[in-house]
């Protein structure tokens, strides 16, 4: 069965400040996908990143970074030099499968990031 | 704009009522998605389709159901409503399973 687990349920941090969330999946697929979205307060959820079980290599984008790791099936997300318009709920999300069909998008339970000014 | 067209964006309706939300997929999608997104909940899925045919399924309950019609725009009818059904209703797309989802900006559903 598959499972994402994003244990911190809110974290909140000050402006400038670098924060990661973490995010542990579950999956027996040997391929699969591995996903973040971003909810803002204004409720639509946007995508930020795919990442495919065999790319291991770390991703940066601007002031966001992803980590991940086969070995401890992790896939954690840093904002660095954080700010006050990364405050959101930030789902981490898994697909089995390879750019099958069929395939379910199952998401963790999100995270919620303050940023204080 | 994710290309993803939900509607309605509000509806509000009594227990034990029907209600049927549409979305329409991004130009080219051939995958529609139905989430469940209900107050400090994460997403849950409902249902895939994929061109037409049912191709995953989630927690959805045996109230609920949902089509994929040939001109790719899905509906998810919710039947005999209860109050735990209130939630914010998401739609996506993507271009195959697996793929990354485009989502809809949700229908949010009350029932009183």
């Amino acid at each position: 069965a598959q499972k994402v687990t994003q244990a911190q349920t809110e974290i909140s941090v000050v402006e400038k400040e670098d924060v990661t969330l973490d995010c542990v999946y579950e999956t027996r697929d040997t391929t699969y996908y591995l996903f973040w979205y971003k909810q803002p307060p204004s409720g639509e959820l946007v995508f930020l990143i795919r990442r495919n079980s065999f790319d291991e290599q770390n991703e940066i984008s601007g002031r966001y970074s992803w980590n991940f790791q086969k070995s401890t099936s992790s896939f954690n997300f840093t904002i660095t030099a954080s700010q006050v318009v990364d405050s959101a709920v930030y789902f981490c999300a898994l697909s089995g499968g390879w750019y099958s069909s069929a395939s379910k998008i199952i998401f963790g339970s999100g995270t919620r990031l303050s940023i204080r000014p | 704009d994710s290309g993803v067209t939900q509607t309605p964006k509000h509806l509000i309706t009594a227990t034990g009522q029907r209600v049927t939300l549409r979305c329409s997929p991004r130009s080219g999608d051939l995958s529609v998605y139905w989430y469940q997104q209900s107050l400090d909940q994460g997403l849950q899925f409902l249902i895939q389709y994929y061109n037409g045919e049912e191709r995953a399924k989630g927690n959805i309950l045996e109230r609920f159901s949902a089509q994929q019609f040939p001109d790719l725009h899905s509906e998810l009818n919710l039947s005999s409503l209860e109050l735990g059904d209130s939630a914010l209703y998401f739609c996506a797309s993507s271009a195959k399973g697996a793929g990354e989802l485009f989502f809809g900006e949700g229908s949010r559903l009350t029932v009183l």
